[in-house]
C-alpha cells in the first residue's frame, strides 16, 4: 500500500496568514493526489483534485502543488472558514489512502 | 444538482451485520462508481471500497475483504454497503462519495452523503 504523509498534523494561524501544508507519498503517484477538507461533523469537501485542479466552487485563494512524491496544499489568505481539518488522498493505486489530517486550528 | 442522501443511524451488537444505503441524485448514475470511507471517532479517513454503478465490479480494502459487500441497485440510482461481523472498531461514520471517474482509480471523490454513524456495541 502507498502510505501518505501529511505535514504538520496540526498548525496554529491567524486570519490572513498564508498556510501550506505537505504531502508525501511513499513511492511516485505522478499527479494522482486529491485534497479535501471536513469540518466537525460534516462530510469531506474536495478542494483539488490531480494535484493542482481547482474544483468548481473553491475560492481561488486555495491552490496545490507538486507532482511524484511531495505536494503542497496553499491556502494564500487565511479566512474564518478555512479553519478544519485537511486530508491528501491518493488515488494512483488501489487500497486509494489518505493522509493522516493537518487540522488548521485559530492563533 | 449531484445528492448522494444516505440512510439512518444504526446501533448493532457485535456479530451482527449492517447495511447502509446511499441514493444517488442529480447525475447519471451508471456513470461514475461510488466510493465508500469510514472515519473511526476522533480519527481520520479511511477507503473501504469500490463499485463501478456501471457493471458491478468492485475493489475491496484487503482488510475488509470477506466481510463487505458493495452493491448497487441502478433502478432507484442507490448503492448499498454491507459489512458483516461487525466489531467493537467498525463504530464509525459510513460515507458514500461519487467519483469523479467511471474506473476505479485515477479520480476524486467529488461528492459525498451526509454520513452514516454504525455503532457497534454489546
Amino acid at each position: 500500500d502507498i502510505q501518505m504523509t501529511q505535514s504538520p498534523s496540526s498548525l496554529s494561524a491567524s486570519v490572513g496568514d498564508r498556510v501550506t501544508i505537505t504531502c508525501r507519498a511513499s513511492q511516485s503517484i505522478s499527479s494522482y493526489l486529491n485534497w479535501y477538507q471536513q469540518k466537525p461533523g460534516k462530510a469531506p469537501k474536495l478542494l483539488i483534485y490531480a494535484a493542482s485542479s481547482l474544483q468548481s466552487g473553491v475560492p481561488s485563494r486555495v491552490s496545490g502543488s507538486g507532482s511524484g512524491t511531495d505536494f503542497t496544499l496553499t491556502i494564500s489568505s487565511l479566512q474564518p472558514e478555512d479553519f478544519a481539518t485537511y486530508y491528501c488522498q491518493q488515488s494512483y493505486s488501489a487500497p486509494q489512502t489518505f493522509g493522516q489530517g493537518t487540522k488548521v486550528e485559530i492563533k | 444538482q449531484v445528492q448522494l442522501v444516505q440512510s439512518g443511524t444504526e446501533v448493532k451488537k457485535p456479530g451482527a451485520s449492517v447495511k447502509v444505503s446511499c441514493k444517488a441524485s442529480g447525475y447519471t448514475f451508471t456513470s461514475y462508481g461510488i466510493n465508500w470511507v469510514r472515519q473511526a471517532p476522533g480519527q481520520g479517513l479511511e477507503w473501504m471500497g469500490w463499485i463501478s454503478a456501471y457493471n458491478g465490479h468492485t475493489n475491496y480494502a484487503q482488510n475488509l475483504q470477506g466481510r463487505v459487500t458493495m452493491t448497487t441497485d441502478t433502478s432507484t440510482s442507490t448503492a448499498y454497503m454491507e459489512l458483516r461481523s461487525l466489531r467493537s472498531d467498525d463504530t464509525a461514520v459510513y460515507y458514500c462519495a461519487k467519483y469523479s471517474s467511471s474506473s476505479p482509480l485515477a479520480g476524486s471523490l467529488d461528492y459525498w452523503g451526509q454520513g452514516t454513524l454504525v455503532t457497534v456495541s454489546s
